[in-house]
Protein backbone atom coordinates (compact mmCIF):
# COMPACT_ATOMS: atom_id res chain seq x y z
CA UNK A 1 0.00 0.00 0.00
CA UNK A 2 1.07 3.56 -0.57
CA UNK A 3 2.32 5.79 1.77
CA UNK A 4 3.37 9.30 2.60
CA UNK A 5 5.10 10.82 5.19
CA UNK A 6 5.93 13.88 6.48
CA UNK A 7 8.62 13.46 9.22
CA UNK A 8 8.33 17.26 10.96
CA UNK A 9 5.51 17.29 12.54
CA UNK A 10 5.80 21.79 13.73
CA UNK A 11 8.91 23.86 12.18
CA UNK A 12 9.44 27.17 13.44
CA UNK A 13 11.19 29.60 11.51
CA UNK A 14 11.87 33.10 11.06
CA UNK A 15 10.45 35.42 9.00
CA UNK A 16 13.09 35.92 6.38
CA UNK A 17 14.55 32.79 6.51
CA UNK A 18 14.08 30.11 4.33
CA UNK A 19 11.74 26.69 4.48
CA UNK A 20 12.22 23.26 3.35
CA UNK A 21 9.82 21.07 4.53
CA UNK A 22 9.92 17.50 3.84
CA UNK A 23 7.93 14.37 1.89
CA UNK A 24 8.80 10.95 1.46
CA UNK A 25 6.29 8.40 -0.25
CA UNK A 26 6.33 4.66 -0.79
CA UNK A 27 6.04 2.74 -3.75
CA UNK A 28 7.83 2.18 -6.83
CA UNK A 29 5.87 3.80 -9.72
CA UNK A 30 5.69 6.91 -11.24
CA UNK A 31 3.77 9.17 -8.54
CA UNK A 32 1.31 12.34 -9.44
CA UNK A 33 2.71 14.75 -6.28
CA UNK A 34 0.94 17.22 -4.66
CA UNK A 35 0.77 20.39 -1.93
CA UNK A 36 -1.14 21.62 -0.67
CA UNK A 37 -1.76 24.24 2.05
CA UNK A 38 -4.27 25.27 4.71
CA UNK A 39 -5.11 27.92 6.81
CA UNK A 40 -6.88 26.92 10.31
CA UNK A 41 -10.22 26.00 9.92
CA UNK A 42 -10.30 25.90 6.22
CA UNK A 43 -10.10 23.85 3.33
CA UNK A 44 -6.97 22.91 1.75
CA UNK A 45 -5.99 24.93 -1.31
CA UNK A 46 -2.98 23.72 -3.88
CA UNK A 47 0.12 24.70 -3.66
CA UNK A 48 1.68 23.33 -6.38
CA UNK A 49 1.62 19.48 -8.09
CA UNK A 50 3.94 17.42 -10.46
CA UNK A 51 3.01 14.91 -13.15
CA UNK A 52 6.16 14.35 -15.33
CA UNK A 53 9.07 17.02 -17.00
CA UNK A 54 10.99 19.31 -15.05
CA UNK A 55 11.39 17.67 -11.70
CA UNK A 56 11.53 21.19 -10.21
CA UNK A 57 8.10 22.83 -10.14
CA UNK A 58 6.86 26.47 -9.64
CA UNK A 59 3.66 27.21 -7.34
CA UNK A 60 1.94 30.03 -5.69
CA UNK A 61 3.03 32.12 -3.51
CA UNK A 62 6.72 31.78 -3.94
CA UNK A 63 7.10 27.81 -3.45
CA UNK A 64 8.79 25.75 -5.60
CA UNK A 65 9.10 21.76 -5.21
CA UNK A 66 11.91 18.72 -6.50
CA UNK A 67 10.83 15.13 -7.39
CA UNK A 68 13.99 12.74 -6.89
CA UNK A 69 12.57 9.84 -7.60
CA UNK A 70 15.85 8.34 -6.21
CA UNK A 71 15.09 9.33 -2.59
CA UNK A 72 11.05 9.03 -3.14
CA UNK A 73 10.94 12.76 -2.15
CA UNK A 74 8.68 15.93 -2.92
CA UNK A 75 10.36 18.49 -0.76
CA UNK A 76 8.88 22.18 -0.68
CA UNK A 77 10.69 25.12 -0.38
CA UNK A 78 10.61 28.71 0.08
CA UNK A 79 13.92 31.13 0.08
CA UNK A 80 11.71 33.61 2.06
CA UNK A 81 9.06 32.99 4.35
CA UNK A 82 6.57 35.76 5.54
CA UNK A 83 4.42 35.68 8.53
CA UNK A 84 1.44 34.78 6.64
CA UNK A 85 3.03 31.55 5.17
CA UNK A 86 2.04 30.39 8.68
CA UNK A 87 -0.44 27.40 7.98
CA UNK A 88 -0.25 23.71 7.45
CA UNK A 89 0.93 22.17 4.80
CA UNK A 90 0.10 18.43 3.48
CA UNK A 91 2.14 16.10 0.82
CA UNK A 92 0.04 13.95 -1.25
CA UNK A 93 0.65 11.41 -3.70
CA UNK A 94 -1.09 9.84 -6.41
CA UNK A 95 -1.41 6.67 -8.59
CA UNK A 96 -2.92 5.69 -11.80
CA UNK A 97 -5.68 3.78 -10.48
CA UNK A 98 -5.61 4.32 -6.92
CA UNK A 99 -6.88 7.83 -5.24
CA UNK A 100 -4.55 10.00 -3.40
CA UNK A 101 -2.87 9.26 -0.08
CA UNK A 102 -2.28 12.45 2.20
CA UNK A 103 0.47 12.58 4.75
CA UNK A 104 -0.11 14.05 8.32
CA UNK A 105 1.00 17.75 7.48
CA UNK A 106 3.82 20.12 9.15
CA UNK A 107 2.12 22.96 10.60
CA UNK A 108 4.71 26.02 10.21
CA UNK A 109 4.77 28.58 12.48
CA UNK A 110 6.66 31.77 11.74
CA UNK A 111 8.14 33.85 14.13
CA UNK A 112 8.40 37.73 13.86
CA UNK B 1 -17.66 32.58 -7.72
CA UNK B 2 -17.48 29.09 -8.04
CA UNK B 3 -16.37 27.10 -5.49
CA UNK B 4 -17.29 24.34 -3.13
CA UNK B 5 -19.66 25.39 -0.48
CA UNK B 6 -20.09 23.20 2.74
CA UNK B 7 -22.65 23.45 5.47
CA UNK B 8 -23.22 23.87 8.69
CA UNK B 9 -19.65 25.07 9.70
CA UNK B 10 -19.71 23.83 13.17
CA UNK B 11 -22.31 21.13 14.53
CA UNK B 12 -22.85 19.36 18.15
CA UNK B 13 -24.55 15.78 18.03
CA UNK B 14 -25.99 14.17 20.79
CA UNK B 15 -24.17 10.18 20.49
CA UNK B 16 -26.65 7.96 19.07
CA UNK B 17 -28.19 10.74 16.89
CA UNK B 18 -27.16 10.25 12.64
CA UNK B 19 -26.46 14.12 11.20
CA UNK B 20 -26.05 15.17 7.75
CA UNK B 21 -23.54 17.60 5.99
CA UNK B 22 -23.91 19.36 2.87
CA UNK B 23 -21.55 19.80 0.25
CA UNK B 24 -22.76 21.68 -2.71
CA UNK B 25 -20.31 23.13 -5.75
CA UNK B 26 -20.82 24.79 -8.77
CA UNK B 27 -17.69 23.66 -10.76
CA UNK B 28 -19.43 21.43 -13.19
CA UNK B 29 -16.41 19.05 -11.45
CA UNK B 30 -17.40 15.11 -11.63
CA UNK B 31 -15.88 13.97 -9.24
CA UNK B 32 -16.73 14.82 -5.80
CA UNK B 33 -15.12 13.48 -2.01
CA UNK B 34 -14.99 13.50 1.64
CA UNK B 35 -12.63 12.77 3.60
CA UNK B 36 -11.91 13.23 7.31
CA UNK B 37 -9.26 15.07 9.19
CA UNK B 38 -8.22 14.40 12.41
CA UNK B 39 -4.70 15.77 14.11
CA UNK B 40 -1.67 13.93 12.83
CA UNK B 41 -3.03 12.18 10.86
CA UNK B 42 -3.79 13.81 7.44
CA UNK B 43 -6.67 13.37 5.51
CA UNK B 44 -8.65 10.04 4.86
CA UNK B 45 -11.20 9.28 2.53
CA UNK B 46 -14.31 8.05 3.45
CA UNK B 47 -16.42 8.00 0.03
CA UNK B 48 -15.81 9.19 -3.25
CA UNK B 49 -18.60 9.63 -6.21
CA UNK B 50 -17.23 10.33 -9.79
CA UNK B 51 -20.98 10.29 -11.69
CA UNK B 52 -24.01 11.22 -10.16
CA UNK B 53 -25.97 7.87 -8.26
CA UNK B 54 -22.68 6.24 -8.26
CA UNK B 55 -20.64 5.91 -4.89
CA UNK B 56 -17.21 4.25 -3.70
CA UNK B 57 -16.33 3.45 -0.24
CA UNK B 58 -13.13 4.82 0.97
CA UNK B 59 -10.68 3.51 3.36
CA UNK B 60 -12.51 4.42 6.35
CA UNK B 61 -16.58 4.29 4.95
CA UNK B 62 -17.72 2.32 8.20
CA UNK B 63 -20.47 4.68 10.43
CA UNK B 64 -20.80 6.48 7.19
CA UNK B 65 -23.25 7.27 3.97
CA UNK B 66 -23.92 8.79 1.38
CA UNK B 67 -25.84 9.96 -1.89
CA UNK B 68 -25.22 11.71 -5.43
CA UNK B 69 -28.90 12.28 -6.59
CA UNK B 70 -27.48 15.44 -8.21
CA UNK B 71 -24.41 16.20 -10.16
CA UNK B 72 -23.96 19.07 -7.69
CA UNK B 73 -24.53 17.68 -4.50
CA UNK B 74 -22.88 15.38 -2.25
CA UNK B 75 -24.04 15.20 1.59
CA UNK B 76 -22.13 12.69 3.67
CA UNK B 77 -24.58 11.30 6.96
CA UNK B 78 -22.60 10.37 10.12
CA UNK B 79 -24.18 7.48 11.74
CA UNK B 80 -24.78 6.52 15.12
CA UNK B 81 -22.75 3.54 14.35
CA UNK B 82 -19.79 5.57 13.76
CA UNK B 83 -17.48 5.34 17.36
CA UNK B 84 -15.69 8.31 17.00
CA UNK B 85 -17.44 11.10 15.24
CA UNK B 86 -15.36 13.91 16.19
CA UNK B 87 -13.46 16.17 13.40
CA UNK B 88 -13.11 18.01 10.80
CA UNK B 89 -14.71 16.91 7.62
CA UNK B 90 -13.76 17.87 4.44
CA UNK B 91 -15.76 18.05 1.09
CA UNK B 92 -13.81 17.85 -2.48
CA UNK B 93 -14.06 17.58 -6.21
CA UNK B 94 -12.49 16.93 -9.18
CA UNK B 95 -12.50 17.16 -12.79
CA UNK B 96 -11.75 13.66 -14.14
CA UNK B 97 -8.46 12.64 -15.36
CA UNK B 98 -7.35 9.35 -13.87
CA UNK B 99 -7.34 8.35 -10.30
CA UNK B 100 -4.45 9.93 -8.52
CA UNK B 101 -4.08 12.64 -11.13
CA UNK B 102 -6.87 14.73 -10.12
CA UNK B 103 -6.67 18.22 -8.70
CA UNK B 104 -8.86 18.50 -5.49
CA UNK B 105 -10.71 21.76 -4.70
CA UNK B 106 -11.41 21.69 -1.24
CA UNK B 107 -14.35 23.54 0.81
CA UNK B 108 -13.90 25.43 3.50
CA UNK B 109 -14.64 22.47 5.91
CA UNK B 110 -17.45 20.90 9.06
CA UNK B 111 -16.43 20.85 12.19
CA UNK B 112 -18.26 18.10 14.01
CA UNK B 113 -18.31 17.74 17.59
CA UNK B 114 -20.12 15.06 19.81
CA UNK B 115 -21.59 16.19 23.00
Amino acid sequence: AQSVTQPDIHITVSEGASLELRCNYSYGATPYLFWYVQSPGQGLQLLLKYFSGDTLVQGIKGFEAEFKRSQSSFNLRKPSVHWSDAAEYFCAVGYAGNMLTFGGGTRLMVKP
Amino acid sequence: DGGITQSPKYLFRKEGQNVTLSCEQNLNHDAMYWYRQDPGQGLRLIYYSQIVNDFQKGDIAEGYSVSREKKESFPLTVTSAQKNPTAFYLCASSMIRQAGANVLTFGAGSRLTVL
